[in-house]
């Protein structure tokens, strides 16, 4: 059964801290891995994506993949208190019309 | 630029009674379409997703139905919710020939 994995945490780190978080797939052949943030009550909105021929960076956001292990991380450097949300990975299965969603990870950014 | 509008923004229902959620998207043409449910403190289940008018592909056999009366217009139905259908329900396109996903707002419902 194909699968997305994350640590639901929560996950607390310091202002100004680099708050890493990864989430596990469990098919070999996905191409397109997403990263949401949910702020509570509203809906997801998309961080950033990656394929999976590379790692990319935006701003403070950074979105490495791990083939061989299958692995997706995302770092956050210099964290916020308003980063404080749920985050969630999804990823697109080889051949599929859809996304699969992880369950997310509760961050908290303490001040 | 391109937006998704959902309504209602909330809704409180009775059990058994009927529910039609409304999903439009604006400024794209032919965009996929699909229909998620959020339980609380849950993940993201998909529900729907429509590739064109009168395409639906249902991922979890439940009491609700979808339809794509106009290529961007995605509507979710029920003809008697259960309590078990409470929950955030979220809408998301993707630009044809893209995969990355935008949600719209969502609708927050209640079955008592």
């Amino acid at each position: 059964q194909k699968e997305v994995e994350q640590n639901s945490g929560p996950l607390s780190v310091p202002e100004g801290a680099i708050a890493s978080l990864n989430c596990t797939y469990s098919d070999r052949g996905s191409q397109s891995f997403f990263w949401y943030r949910q702020y509570s009550g509203k809906s997801p909105e998309l961080i950033m994506f990656i394929y999976s021929n590379g790692d990319k960076e935006d701003g403070r956001f950074t979105a490495q993949l791990n083939k061989a292990s299958q692995y997706v991380s995302l770092l956050i450097r210099d964290s916020q208190p308003s980063d404080s949300a749920t985050y969630l990975c999804a990823v697109r299965w080889s051949g599929a019309n859809n996304l699969f969603f992880g369950t997310g990870t509760r961050l908290t950014v303490i001040p | 630029s391109q937006t998704i509008h959902q309504w209602p923004a909330t809704l409180v229902q009775p059990v058994g009674s009927p529910l039609s959620l409304e999903c439009t998207v604006e400024g794209t043409s032919n965009p996929n379409l699909y229909w998620y449910r959020q339980a609380a403190g849950r993940g993201l289940q998909l529900l729907f997703y429509s590739v064109g008018i009168g395409q639906i592909s249902s991922e979890v056999p439940q009491n609700l139905s979808a339809s794509r009366p106009q290529d961007r217009q995605f509507i979710l139905s029920s003809k008697k919710l259960l309590l078990s259908d409470s929950g955030f329900y979220l809408c998301a396109w993707v630009r044809a020939g893209s995969d990355t996903q935008y949600f719209g707002p969502g609708t927050r419902l209640t079955v008592l």
